[in-house]
């Protein structure tokens, strides 16, 4: 399966400031997805990055607050901009690996708190 | 995507089989069943999909309905390694053809010593 890594694994912001997160696999994946999970709460899908088009966000996620980068084949990044207490969460990203068997693939995860 | 129903929590005792259902009775024809699992403070984990057919890998077997309307995922030795939160999803798919995932609230499975 791809291997994903994220980066940073954690961190601890003030809240207004803004925190962008890595997001690197191994192979070339057309589609990548980032997910937001809070504390005690199941993954809720923020937007899908597609390599040389604008992201995809879903209902109650906006660019201004979640700006996407994707600009090639294997990386992505995710910020978080003005954060603030309601932010902190865990920020996953994920690959689509359904088409050779191994299922959708998910990085370790990028636990965020605002204070 | 076809909407999914599991109890919140189940208990099991390690070695012993961990039959976790789903229900799933508006799933179309063409929509697939996907089991996740979270272990705290991890990414989920893909265990296993299928369409009609019983299916079996080396983590777990999953058994769907004639009717498509429901199904089990079986761990057939749960260790305490397989506590965790499993999530049931449908979604259609096409090999090749990436597409979103859809998470519900899923199963917190407990195992005991």
């Amino acid at each position: 399966s791809a291997v994903i890594s994220q980066k940073p694994s954690r961190d601890i912001c003030q809240r207004g400031t803004s925190l962008t997160i890595q997001c690197q696999v191994d192979s070339q994946v057309t589609m990548m997805f980032w997910y937001r999970q809070q504390p005690g709460q199941s993954l809720t899908l923020i937007a899908t990055a597609n390599q040389g088009s604008e992201a995809t966000y879903e209902s109650g996620f906006v660019i201004d607050k979640f700006p996407i980068s994707r600009p090639n084949l294997t990386f992505s990044t995710l910020t978080v901009s003005n954060m603030s207490p309601e932010d902190s969460s865990i920020y996953l990203c994920s690959v689509d690996w359904t088409g050779r068997d191994y299922g959708y693939t998910f990085g370790s995860g990028t636990r965020l708190t605002v204070v | 995507d076809a909407k999914t129903t599991q109890p919140t929590s189940m208990d099991c005792a390690e070695g012993r089989a961990a039959n976790l259902p789903c229900n799933h009775s508006t799933i179309s024809g063409n929509e697939y069943v996907y089991w996740y699992r979270q272990i705290h403070s991890q990414g989920p984990q893909y265990i296993i999909h299928g369409l009609k057919n019983n299916e079996t890998n080396e983590m777990a077997s999953l058994i769907i309905t004639e009717d498509r309307k429901s199904s089990t995922l079986i761990l057939p030795h749960a260790t305490l390694r397989d506590t965790a939160v499993y999530y049931c999803i449908v979604r259609a798919t096409e090999a090749g053809t990436a597409s979103k995932l859809t998470f519900g609230t899923g199963t917190r499975l407990q195992v005991t010593l």
